[in-house]
């Protein structure tokens, strides 16, 4: 079956540096996502993105977050000045069709010290 | 806004047995798909089963069935012959199909599940 890949599979940072995680989505695919996932918490939508642009996002995600698709292969999502707060699994996901199956990375396991 | 609630933050079955896991949603919406995703501590996120509301029938994968009450708003999960491989935290999951909205997933809190050899 196609996956989704996410890397790094960890990123430590400290307080205040900007991070960029990285996603190689299906190729075919059209519609894409980030979640997040708090340590022994439910996964929460951060965005969603749609030819090229934020189709919706979640009221977590402010000004410190953006998303882009820079070369058609990588999607990325970009905390610019990280707080204690956003130390999170996050992940991508993938799909082709609104109505087919969403493809989850594995994750990244952001923390920030 | 469309919400969803687990209430049984943890369950436990004896292995062989069945067990059946419950979720709640609100929406306005007529059609939108219900899935239910096993994490186990991996975190990987990993899809059980898939129910499209216009369906009346409901979706079953091998051990994993749903029991789908659309007036009632409730969908819950039975698994059977419960394995020890199932023991993983359950997240129910709604998700609209109203275009502008990105067909985005809206998670439960999750449940717990145990399996006692």
């Amino acid at each position: 079956e196609p996956e989704v890949t996410q890397t790094p599979s960890h990123q430590v940072t400290q307080m205040g540096q900007e991070v960029i995680l990285r996603c190689v989505p299906i190729s075919n695919h059209l519609y894409f996502y980030w979640y997040r996932q708090i340590l022994g918490q439910k996964v929460e939508f951060l965005v969603s993105f749609y030819n090229n642009e934020i189709s919706e996002k979640s009221e977590i995600f402010d000004d410190q977050f953006s998303v882009e698709r820079p070369d058609g292969s990588n999607f990325t999502l970009k905390i610019r000045s990280t707080k204690l707060e956003d130390s999170a699994m996050y992940f991508c996901a993938s799909t082709g069709r609104v109505n087919e199956k969403l493809f989850f990375g594995s994750g990244t396991q952001l923390s920030v010290l | 806004a469309q919400t969803v609630t687990q209430s049984q933050p943890e369950m436990s079955v004896q292995e062989a047995e069945t067990v059946t896991l419950s979720c709640t949603y609100d929406t306005s919406e007529s059609d939108y798909y219900l899935f239910w995703y096993k994490q186990p501590p991996s975190r990987q996120m990993i899809l059980v089963i898939r129910q499209e509301a216009y369906k009346q029938q409901n979706a079953t994968e091998n051990r994993f069935s749903v029991n789908f009450q659309k007036a009632a708003k409730s969908f819950s999960l039975k698994i059977s012959d419960s394995q020890l491989g199932d023991a993983a935290m359950y997240f129910c999951a709604y998700r609209t199909l109203v275009y502008n909205q990105g067909g985005k997933l809206i998670f439960g809190q999750g449940t717990e599940l145990s399996v006692k050899p």
